[in-house]
C-alpha cells in the first residue's frame, strides 16, 4: 500500500472551511484514496473516498491533484462536533479483503 | 438500533487469563473485521472474515483466534493474556470483501494488569 503523510494538527474556526492535505506520492494507478475520521474515543468513521475524479458528499469533499500523488479533504463548514482525528488511507480494494492500513493521522481541533 | 455493537465496552483482567469480546452487526453485511488501536493510537487490522470464512489473518499471536458463527457476528478469544494486549479493541463490518465503507464499533477497551 502507498504511504501517506498527513500534518499532525491542524486548527479551524468554527464556520469555516477546514482543508485537511495528504501526500501520497508513491500512489499506484489502481488504488483508492479514502478518507475516515475518529472522534475521541470512539470508532473510526468513514468519510468519503476517491480513484481520480474530485468527489463531494453530504460530509466532505474530496480534492485529488492530477496527477494524484496528493489529496485534500474539505469540510466545508467546520463545527464543534468536526474536531477529531482524520485519516488518509491509500489501498486497493480487492476481492482478498479491504484492509485500511491507518497511518498516524491529523488531529483537527475546530474552535470557537 | 445501533449498526455494530460490541461488549463488552470494558474489560478489565489479569495476566493469564482467557477473554472474549463478541461483536454483532444488524447491517446484513458480509463482512467483518477486527481491529487494534494500540496506547500510541496507531490501529491495525487483526483478522476479517467473510460470510464466515477467514479470509485476512495478519501477523496476530496465536493466543488471538477469532470465531464467526454466523455472518452477523464475529467474536475474538484471547488465551493467556499479556500486558501488551491492553489496547482498544475495535469490530467493524462492510457490505462485502471489497466495499470501500466499513461501519466501526464503539471499541472495547481491555486492560491486562
Amino acid at each position: 500500500d502507498a504511504k501517506t503523510t498527513q500534518p499532525p494538527s491542524m486548527d479551524c474556526a468554527e464556520g469555516r472551511a477546514a482543508n485537511l492535505p495528504c501526500n501520497h506520492s508513491t500512489i499506484s494507478g489502481n488504488e483508492y484514496v479514502y478518507w475516515y475520521r475518529q472522534i475521541h474515543s470512539q470508532g473510526p468513521q468513514y468519510i468519503i473516498h476517491g480513484l481520480k475524479n474530485n468527489e463531494t458528499n453530504e460530509m466532505a469533499s474530496l480534492i485529488i491533484t492530477e496527477d494524484r500523488k496528493s489529496s485534500t479533504l474539505i469540510l466545508p463548514h467546520a463545527t464543534l462536533r468536526d474536531t477529531a482525528v482524520y485519516y488518509c488511507i491509500v489501498r486497493v480494494a480487492t476481492g482478498g479483503g479491504n484492509k485500511l492500513t491507518f497511518g498516524t493521522g491529523t488531529q483537527l481541533k475546530v474552535e470557537l | 438500533d445501533t449498526a455494530v455493537s460490541q461488549t463488552p465496552k470494558y474489560l478489565v483482567t489479569q495476566m493469564g487469563n482467557d477473554k472474549s469480546i463478541k461483536c454483532e452487526q444488524n447491517l446484513g453485511h458480509d463482512t467483518m473485521y477486527w481491529y487494534k488501536q494500540d496506547s500510541k493510537k496507531f490501529l491495525k487490522i487483526m483478522f476479517s472474515y467473510n460470510n464466515k470464512e477467514l479470509i485476512i489473518n495478519e501477523t496476530v499471536p496465536n493466543r488471538f483466534s477469532p470465531k464467526s458463527p454466523d455472518k452477523a457476528h464475529l467474536n475474538l478469544h484471547i488465551n493467556s493474556l499479556e500486558l501488551g494486549d491492553s489496547a482498544v479493541y475495535f469490530c467493524a463490518s462492510s457490505e462485502n470483501r471489497g466495499s470501500y465503507e466499513q461501519y466501526f464499533g464503539p471499541g472495547t477497551r481491555l486492560t491486562v494488569t
